[in-house]
């Protein structure tokens, strides 16, 4: 079945670093992954689609020049968090779809911790 | 853009006894409906999901509802053990977006 690694699991930076999160399709070609952001107790919210070969389409709200989106490849996409604050603290999550049958598959997620 | 509400946001049952979820959700033009399973800081597991040409769908325990016409859909999960309790999501959307309930949170007592 499809599978799709992210790393890291977990990340501790101090604030005003970057940190970049990898998001890879293991056994097929993504042409399209989705970045999430999901709080504690809370919703998986959609931050940004991630088209390879393009610029990513980022939802409402998201600052695209925070959250820097890049899908290199057809089996690997990144997100880095620029200069990143307390704030940004959050569960973030890829996904991936290998075609129009299988749906979606998640990455295993990354939990950010800004100090 | 597609809006999916979620109900009930906690549900607590007894062992053996059926949990019902429920959504609706906005956009007509949605065709794919997935339900997730989320244990606590792990990714989303899809469960059953179901598309728009269909209106129920069974795995074993699980089985998904989907009525098109009012915009809804459910998960129903029946003789529930203690393993199920987890947040579910639903999500409504298409081959290129997704769009996600608030979750319920499911708690199966022995």
């Amino acid at each position: 079945g499809a599978v799709v690694s992210q790393h890291p699991s977990r990340v501790i930076c101090k604030s005003g670093t970057s940190v970049k999160i990898e998001c890879r399709s293991l056994d097929f070609q993504a042409t399209t992954m989705f970045w999430y952001r999901q709080f504690p107790k809370q919703s998986l919210m959609l931050m940004a689609t991630s088209n390879e070969g393009s610029k990513a389409t980022y939802e409402q709200g998201v600052e695209k020049d925070k959250f820097l989106i890049n899908h290199a490849s057809l089996t690997l996409s990144t997100l880095t968090v620029t200069s990143a604050h307390p704030e940004d603290s959050s569960f973030y999550i890829c996904s991936a779809s290998r075609d129009r049958v299988d749906g979606y598959t998640f990455g295993s997620g990354t939990r950010l911790t800004v100090v | 853009g597609e809006n999916v509400e979620q109900h009930p946001s906690t549900l607590s049952v007894q062992e053996g006894d059926s949990a019902v979820i429920k959504c609706t959700y906005s956009d007509s033009a949605s065709n794919y409906f997935p339900w997730y399973k989320q244990e606590l800081g792990k990714r989303p597991q899809l469960i059953i999901d179901i598309r728009s040409n269909v209106g129920e769908k069974k795995d074993q325990r699980i089985a998904v509802t989907l009525n098109k016409t009012a915009k809804h859909f459910s998960l129903h999960i029946t003789e529930t053990q203690p393993e199920d309790s987890a947040v579910y999501f639903c999500a409504a959307g298409g081959y290129s977006t997704l769009t996600f309930g608030k979750g319920t949170m499911l708690l199966v007592s022995p």
